[in-house]
């Protein structure tokens, strides 16, 4: 089946230590997204990608980076983790033609 | 800027029972869209149901219904014949128009925790 998949699911890094959360997608979408999702709280997009162009959210902090070396993958680097950064990051995918967007099922990550 | 609504932080329902989740929005866009996505406690967030704003009638998706008040800026979810795996997190969300490099900005609003019960 087509799918967005997220890798780890769960990561646990020490403050301050790089992080790299990986998604990959076989649906072939030229869109990829990722949000993060704070305990109890709504998504907020980071930023995304169309084709390979990114496009960065004004509020997103410098510390988030991301790169898509090709349609199928994209990831998220945390250069320098804060407590504030434990969250659920979503990656998903869309195309131009249709709305909705299709999310893998997340990573979970911890700060200690 | 868009700003999506939800009043209930959580609902209880009967297995069986129909239950509507209610989303208020606010634009100034003339074209939009409004999407609901189910969140269990696994993390994925799965889209259920897409609103047009120029869309004449209401979206159905299976058990799941959309009940699109324009005038009232409402699209308040129904879930039919509820089921235990209904239970879970239920986000609107609204599509911003014309986002600069493409894509589909998604603005979601606090959600709705959905518990079903025999």
């Amino acid at each position: 089946d087509a799918m967005v998949i997220q890798n780890p699911r769960y990561q646990v890094t020490q403050f301050g230590k790089p992080v790299t959360l990986s998604c990959s997608q076989t649906l072939n979408h030229n869109v990829m997204y990722w949000y993060q999702q704070k305990s109890s709280q709504a998504p907020k997009l980071l930023f995304h990608y169309y084709d390979k162009d990114f496009n960065n959210e004004a509020d997103t902090p410098d510390n988030f980076q991301s790169r898509r070396p090709n349609t199928s993958f994209c990831f998220l680097d945390i250069r320098s983790p804060g407590l504030g950064d434990a969250a659920m990051y979503l990656c998903a995918t869309s195309t131009q033609a249709r709305y909705e967007q299709y999310f893998g099922p997340g990573t979970r990550l911890t700060v200690t | 800027a868009q700003k999506i609504t939800q009043t209930q932080p959580g609902m209880f329902v009967q297995e069986k029972e129909a239950v509507t989740l209610d989303c208020t929005y606010d634009t100034s866009d003339q074209s939009y869209g409004l999407f609901w996505y189910k969140q269990p406690s696994s993390g994925e967030m799965i889209f259920l149901i897409y609103q047009g704003s120029y869309d004449e009638q209401n979206a159905t998706e299976g058990r799941y219904s959309l009940n699109f008040q324009k005038a009232r800026k409402s699209a308040n979810l129904v879930i039919s014949a509820s089921q235990l795996g209904d239970s879970a997190m239920y986000f609107c969300a609204m599509r911003e128009e014309g986002v600069t490099g493409g894509g589909n900005k998604l603005t979601f609003g606090t959600g709705t925790q959905l518990k079903v019960e025999l």
